[in-house]
């Protein structure tokens, strides 16, 4: 079945550095993927749409300028904070969709914490 | 504007109960429904996809039921086992028909 593997799994940064977060789909050509955030106990919320080779369309509220997002190539999408922030602390997950109507493939997250 | 809820935030069963997890959505253009699992600290679980076409689907030991009359969507779990102990999701694909919009989740907790 579709794989989509996403890295690193957990990662621990210093308040003003930034961190790049991997998404890969392994067997499968992703012409979409999704990134969602999900704080503790809640339900996840989705971030962004990337389109392969196209600008990301953001979800309303969140800062393009501070979570950038790279679809490159149809197996690749990266996601970077910026300057994190305690309060972006979560848990971020990627889903990729490929050229079927649907079929959507998640990965396994990353728990990011902001010291 | 487009949301998907869960009627109850947690659920606690026996093992070897039947268990039935309950979504209200609001979209009604929505096409596509899907269940998710998810475990602690882990990425959703695919577990069963419904189409708005259907209003029944089985899978091994669930079943996804869908009402478009009251856009209500249920997952029933047939003897629900300790390894069923996880927050479920359901989600719905948006007006786009791309990005998939979540729930709010149920957590499912099963004693032996």
């Amino acid at each position: 079945g579709a794989v989509v593997s996403q890295h690193p799994s957990r990662v621990i940064c210093k308040s003003g550095t930034s961190v790049k977060i991997e998404c890969r789909s392994l067997d499968f050509q992703a012409t979409t993927m999704f990134w969602y955030r999900q704080f503790p106990k809640q339900s996840l919320m989705l971030m962004a749409t990337s389109n392969e080779g196209s600008k990301a369309t953001y979800e309303q509220g969140v800062e393009k300028d501070k979570f950038l997002i790279n679809h490159a190539s149809l197996t690749l999408s990266t996601l970077t904070v910026t300057s994190a922030h305690p309060e972006d602390s979560s848990f971020y997950i990627c889903s990729a969709k490929g050229q079927t109507n649907y079929g959507y493939t998640f990965g396994s997250g990353t728990r990011l914490t902001v010291v | 504007g487009e949301s998907v809820g869960l009627h109850l935030p947690t659920l606690s069963v026996q093992e070897g109960d039947n268990s039935i997890i309950n979504c209200a959505y609001s979209n009604s253009a929505s096409d596509y429904f899907i269940w998710y699992k998810q475990e602690s600290g882990k990425g959703p679980q695919f577990i069963i996809d419904i189409r708005s076409n259907m209003d029944k689907r089985q899978g091994q030991r669930v079943t996804v039921l869908l009402n478009k009359t009251v856009k209500h969507l249920s997952l029933q779990i047939a003897a629900t086992q300790p390894g069923d102990s996880a927050v479920y999701f359901c989600a719905e694909n948006d007006q786009a028909g791309t990005a998939l919009i979540f729930g709010k989740g149920t957590t499912l907790s099963v004693s032996s």
